[in-house]
């Protein structure tokens, strides 16, 4: 079954200390992204990835890095959350190019963190 | 750039009525177009698509949406809102190439019995 798998769902952190949300597709997608979204403001993308160490700002990194070392994993490393990053995350994959007839893209179930 | 404006941020409805939630967005090229929804504690699932050809899309749920790009409009209907169908919905622009998907803020439904 194509997916997209985000680890954990739910995480309570205190301030400052390092966390990383874990996320993987199993659909050999080239482009992966994080949002964020937050009341109001709908999702934002935080960086994007368009193949194996290819990555990219999106609208809102500041506090977050992410890696792309294998094709199938994008994780989202916080070194320092505070509580501004309290969110629900969004993990998402696609292809780079597709052609409009097959075009498809992917959310993971989403990662609610909450920072104290 | 690219961009979604949803205006409407809470819309109210009685079950059985009919239903319009209105998106404009901002594209530079034909755009490829989404809506989402998103019910309470969950994650996004997809309604429908649009990315070319006939202007009116049919979608999951009975969902409808038309394409007019002269009023840059993508605006989502459904004919007779169910209790279900209370959620929040999201319109999206983009998303191809090195390009983000774009979301509007959203638009909360609720229905009255």
């Amino acid at each position: 079954e194509a997916q997209v798998t985000q680890n954990p769902r739910y995480l309570i952190t205190v301030t400052g200390k390092k966390l990383t949300v874990t996320c993987s597709q199993n659909m050999n997608h080239e482009y992966m992204s994080w949002y964020r979204q937050d009341p109001g403001l709908g999702l934002r993308q935080i960086y994007y990835s368009m193949n194996v160490e290819v990555t990219d700002k999106g609208d809102v990194p500041e506090g977050y890095k992410v890696s792309r070392k294998e094709k199938r994993n994008f994780p989202l490393i916080l070194e320092s959350p505070s509580p501004n990053q309290t969110s629900l995350y969004f993990c998402a994959s696609r292809k780079l190019q597709a052609p409009r007839s097959s075009y498809e893209q992917y959310f993971g179930p989403g990662t609610r963190l909450t920072v104290t | 750039a690219q961009s979604v404006t949803q205006p409407d941020i809470h819309i109210t409805v009685s079950e059985g009525a009919s239903l319009e939630l209105r998106c404009n967005y901002s594209y530079g090229a034909t755009p490829y177009l989404f809506w989402y929804v998103q019910s309470p504690g969950q994650g996004l699932q997809l309604l429908l698509k649009y990315f070319s050809g006939d202007t009116l899309v049919q979608g999951i749920k009975g969902f409808e949406a038309e394409f007019k790009r002269s009023q840059s409009s993508f605006n989502l209907r459904k004919p007779s809102v169910h209790w279900s169908d209370a959620a929040e919905y999201f319109c999206a622009v983009g998303g191809t190439g090195r390009r983000a998907l774009t979301f509007g803020s959203g638009t909360r439904l609720q229905v009255q019995p």
